[in-house]
Parts: structure tokens; sequence; C-alpha cells
């Protein structure tokens, strides 16, 4: 089955202590993004891809990059953690063309503690 | 102020009742989407609305988009503990790239 895959489930990284998550998908989806979500919160998107077109939200911090090597994979490097980074990171996709454009496809969310 | 108000924020009841969420907006909108996203896990899309007034069917799911298109309602028929979960609702910006989400109405259906 087609589907959007998160690696790890479960983090646990220090202060200060660069992490990497991963995200990979098989649907051939020409967008990517990446959510972080807080506790009984909405997702925040913190920035996305169309193909190798890389878009930042405003209010993301320097601290989260990203990177998108190809059309399947995309990470997320979050250079010096801090306790208010922790939450559940959620990658999505979505096609990117015609009138179901906007409807996106998530994984199943890794989450970070920060010791 | 929020793009998109969901009301109730919080909602527990007993297996076996009807309930209804909202998901309501001064603004207008093409299109809009209700995902559920169980403890632990990722949002699923469960419906697009896009005609004014549409009303969308998913088992026990029923689904309307207002007649003005700035507004939507989920309602569940015979809630079961699988229902469980954080409903979003959600609607694309202009160029349909990036999806802004109401504040969730987070489900518990008690066996």
């Amino acid at each position: 089955d087609a589907m959007v895959i998160q690696n790890p489930r479960y983090q646990v990284t220090q202060f200060g202590k660069p992490v990497t998550l991963s995200c990979s998908q098989t649907l051939n989806h020409n967008v990517m993004y990446w959510y972080q979500q807080k506790s009984s919160q909405a997702p925040k998107l913190l920035f996305h891809y169309y193909d190798k077109d890389f878009n930042n939200e405003a209010d993301t911090p320097d601290n989260f990059q990203s990177r998108r090597p190809n059309t399947s994979f995309c990470f997320l490097d979050i250079r010096s953690p801090g306790l208010g980074d922790a939450a559940m990171y959620l990658c999505a996709t979505s096609s990117g063309t015609g009138i179901l454009y906007s409807e996106q496809y998530f994984g199943p969310g890794t989450r970070l503690t920060v010791t | 102020t929020q793009l998109l108000e969901q009301s109730p924020q919080f909602l527990s009841i007993q297996e076996g009742e009807n309930l209804t969420v909202y998901c309501n907006s001064s603004s207008v909108f093409s299109s809009l989407q209700w995902y559920r996203q169980e403890p632990g896990e990722g949002p699923v899309l469960l419906v697009t609305v896009v005609t004014g007034g549409e009303v969308k069917k998913l088992k026990r799911l029923t689904f309307q988009f207002g007649d003005a298109r700035k507004d939507s309602s989920l309602h569940i028929t015979a809630a079961q503990p699988g229902d469980t979960g954080l409903y979003l609702c959600a609607v694309p910006n202009n160029a349909g790239n990036m999806l802004t989400f109401g504040g969730g109405t987070r489900l518990m259906v008690k066996p």
C-alpha cells in the first residue's frame, strides 16, 4: 500500500544534542510537509517542499532545518534541541496537482522527548 | 482569533450516543477537510467537502458543508469507542499548498 513512513516512531535526545527525523513516501507526491504538534493542539506547519523548492514558515525557529534529497525522502534536523521542542513531529504529503492538491496524507509521527 | 473555530473542544460520551461537532468561520472557503487523529498517530483524512450545502456520509459519520461555505458539521451516529480521537477541520489557502487547521475537538467514547 502507498504510504507515508516516519522513523523512528519515538526518539529521545539530550538537551542540545542534534537529532534528525526521517520521512519517506511511496505516493510519489510532489509536496512534503513537516508539522510540529504539541499535546492537545492542532499541527503547526514548520516548512514544506514543492519538489526541491523549500518554503519556510515565518515563525519557524532557525534551530529547525530540513533536507529533501529526492522525491521520496525528507528529513527534519533539529540542531540544538531545547526542552520546548519536545513534541510529536508529523510528516505529510500532497499530490501538488489537480483539484485534490490540498488533501494531505500524514505519517504516524515521531514523538520526540528531550531530556 | 482563529480562522476556524471548532466546538466543543472536548466531548466525553457513552457508547451508542449521537453527537455533532462544529467547525465555524466568518470566511468563505473553496473546500473544507475533516481529519481524525487517534492517540499517538498522525491525522487521517476523512472527507473533503466542496459544494455549499453538500452532505457526505462515511458509514456512521455524516459531514455537511454550510450553504455559504463558511462552516461545517460532523455528526456521528451511535458512537463507538473506536471513534475516540481528535477531530480536526482544515481549509486550504488559495494556492492549495497549505492547510489551516481548527483547534480540534477531542472526543472520548466510553464503553
